[in-house]
């Protein structure tokens, strides 16, 4: 199966500042690789379903890039509200596959 | 609003069988995909296996030994089963949707915690 792993494995910033998340997976998935956001007793979010695209009512702060094996989550400004941890998923082989998360934290 | 919600007993013992259902409210259950997806305690999350609303089924092959996932469309739930549990079995189980059967995520419950010990 596809792995997938993330880094860092937490990063400390403050609100405002820029997030910059990184995916890598251990082959090519093309496209294929879905974002989400997940905090605590909530159900998660899906953020970005294919490496770019920005799910529907998802804010322009967050982006995402890449395709192959490398994939990047920005978020441009943090707002109270992003601090979370955040999840990638590869959906080009099977099983579907997650990372381990990033956790982005208050500084 | 799309809402899944997760249901079940949240202690199993060992060597039974685990058993959840999701009821989907706010919209119908038929013409998309349903999984069930697990997160042990401190680990990862790990997908389980997903249904169509016709009935056709895929299963993690790591476990689709012990793995039942089956619909009721006409309550707008889908059930997981999972059997011969052991601790390594402990988790938050999810249920969610997807559009396709390659599936990304677009709706999720919450998660329930599931515990599995004498």
């Amino acid at each position: 199966e596809i792995v997938l792993t993330q880094s860092p494995a937490t990063l400390s910033l403050s609100p405002g500042e820029r997030a910059a998340l990184s995916c890598r997976a251990s082959q090519s998935v093309g496209s294929n690789l879905a974002w989400y956001q997940h905090k605590p007793g909530q159900a998660p979010r899906l953020l970005i379903p294919a490496a770019s695209n920005r799910a529907t009512g998802i804010p322009a702060r967050f982006s995402g890039s890449g395709s192959g094996t490398d994939f990047t989550l920005t978020i441009t400004s943090l707002e109270p509200e992003d601090f979370a941890v955040y999840y990638c998923q590869q959906r080009s082989d099977w099983p579907p596959t997650f990372g381990p998360g990033t956790k982005v934290d208050i500084k | 609003q799309l809402q899944l919600q997760e249901s079940g007993p949240g202690l199993v013992k060992p060597s039974e069988t685990l058993s959840l259902t999701c009821t989907v409210s706010g919209g119908s259950i038929n013409s998309y995909y349903w999984s069930w997806i697990r997160q042990p305690p401190g680990k990862g999350l790990e997908w389980i296996g997903y249904i169509f609303y016709s009935g056709s089924t895929k299963y993690n092959p790591s476990l689709k030994s012990r793995v039942t996932i089956s619909v009721d469309t006409s309550k707008n739930q889908f059930s997981l089963m999972l059997s011969s549990v052991t601790a390594a079995d402990t988790a938050v189980y999810f249920c969610a949707r997807h559009p396709s059967a390659m599936p990304f995520f677009d709706y999720w419950g919450q998660g329930t915690l599931v515990t599995v010990s004498p």
